[in-house]
């Protein structure tokens, strides 16, 4: 089964603080490739990042970052010094190989943060 | 235009109606989507255009639902007889093309249409 789980409904943050957000799939599929996107108040998913399974090395742009752990099954994304326009929706989503062009999405973490 | 549009941003029908969402996706790409997302949910994958290629259908959830795409642009998706169950924002996004040089391409979304069924 192809599965994306982000187990944190909802985080609270006061600003400058720095905040992880979860995100582990299963899958059987040895090719894949991973997104991030947020959702701010407004509605509209905003592209962060791509990655696929064969690349491990973490990325980091600005005060995002990511790390993905094959070993773990896991693709987390940090965002350090928080501020409050980052209050939003994120999601993780992947494509597996074998459900070719199909975002599979988690089902999201609110991240508020506050003044 | 500069990203993907998508008409109407909100329609509210009457149980049993059909509804038809329309996509314009971006220029040049070749790639279309639609996904599907509940209240407080992640989102649904519902059907994939590529190019020339028969679509991709297997998430749609019942036979009253339906998308046609003419060439690589606008796209439209039709729910028949709809239900309260049918009350979601419908999201559209497109890519240039799904995968190239092995990677498959981001998806661009655009900003939805709240469809509200009473």
């Amino acid at each position: 089964a192809q599965k994306v789980t982000q187990a944190q409904t909802e985080i609270s943050v006061v600003e400058k603080e720095d905040v992880t957000l979860d995100c582990v799939y299963e899958t059987r599929d040895t090719t894949y490739y991973l997104f991030w996107y947020k959702q701010p108040p407004s509605g509209e998913l905003v592209f962060l990042i791509r990655r696929n399974s064969f690349d491990e090395q973490n990325e980091i742009s600005g005060r995002y970052s990511w790390n993905f752990q094959k070993s773990t099954s896991s693709f987390n994304f940090t965002i350090t010094a928080s501020q409050v326009v980052d209050s939003a929706v994120y999601f993780c989503a992947f494509i597996f190989s074998s459900n070719t062009g199909k975002l599979i999405f988690g089902q999201g973490t609110t991240l508020q943060v506050k003044p | 235009g500069a990203g993907v549009s998508q008409s109407p941003s909100n329609k509210v029908t009457e149980k049993g109606k059909d509804v038809e969402l329309r996509c314009d996706p971006i220029s040049g790409h070749t790639a279309l989507y639609w996904y599907r997302q509940r209240l407080g949910q992640g989102l649904e994958f519902l059907i994939y255009f590529q190019g020339n290629s028969a679509p991709d259908k297997s998430g749609l959830p019942s036979d009253r639902f339906s998308a046609e795409r003419t060439g690589e642009s606008v796209s439209t998706l039709t729910i028949q007889r709809t239900q309260q169950e049918d009350s979601a924002v419908y999201l559209c996004a497109s890519s240039k093309e799904a995968a190239s040089g092995g990677n498959y391409n981001e998806q661009f979304f655009g900003p939805g249409t709240r469809l509200t069924v009473l």
